[in-house]
């Protein structure tokens, strides 16, 4: 089972928006609305920030925003700010036999 | 407070083995699937395997079938990953996770293991 597929880095400002790719097939992006996107910052633990493609968790900033459309999820950080500086990973259901499937992640880095 | 806290990495030979736990507070453990991720040194996550809350299903990434297993004792609020056969390449942070309505969360601290001679 291959990963999904993400940019291995993206940059932005401070105050701009940023939007990270997760490319996949129609096994499991295209497939299910079970995509969540995960933020990790170096020697932390990830941490959810987006499930079921758009919606938010509790606690996590309105900055933050998901969404697909065929093979392709998206995850957009808008007004972006030095502590989200960070990795980010997305996740998928997938109908093979390995049931879940990560990204191999995306490095962003607010200039 | 939610919490996830996972124990007994450490350093082993290829061909050794290992049992990882994950001991869970502040949340209905026996509500929720549980799942191991990992992440090796300077590498993506990388998904291992899940269990359903009863343990009544179990699924693993292809490359650790028939060497990892993972279960569950929900008495004790406690997930453990046996591992047997370790190779160098599964050198890597393990970090266990909640996994409720198809989301990883919560997810505890993590626990390094390191395959070497």
């Amino acid at each position: 089972q291959s990963a999904l597929t993400q940019p291995a880095s993206v940059s932005g400002s401070p105050g701009q928006s940023i939007t990270i790719s997760c490319t996949g097939t129609s096994s499991d992006v295209g497939a299910y609305n079970y995509v969540s996107w995960y933020q990790q910052h170096p020697g932390k633990a990830p941490k959810l920030m987006i499930y079921d493609v758009s919606n938010r968790p509790s606690g996590v900033s309105n900055r933050f925003s998901g969404s697909k459309s065929g093979n392709t999820a998206s995850l957009t950080i808008s007004g972006l700010q030095a502590e989200d500086e960070a990795d980010y990973y997305c996740t998928s259901y997938t109908s093979s036999s390995t049931p879940w499937v990560f990204g191999g992640g995306t490095k962003l880095t607010v200039l | 407070e939610v919490q996830l806290v996972e124990s007994g990495g450490g350093l082993v030979q290829p061909g050794g083995s290992l049992r990882l736990s994950c001991a869970a507070s502040g949340f209905t453990f026996s509500s929720y699937w549980m799942t191991w991720v990992r992440q090796a040194p300077g590498k993506g996550l990388e998904w291992v395997a899940n269990i359903k809350e009863d343990g009544s299903e179990k699924y693993y990434v292809e490359s650790v079938k028939g060497r990892f297993t993972i279960s569950r004792d929900n008495a004790k609020n406690s997930l453990y990953l046996q591992m047997n056969s370790l190779r160098a390449e599964d050198t890597a942070v393990y970090y266990c996770a909640g996994h409720s309505a198809w989301r990883f969360d919560p997810w505890g601290q993590g626990t390094l293991v390191t395959v070497s001679s």
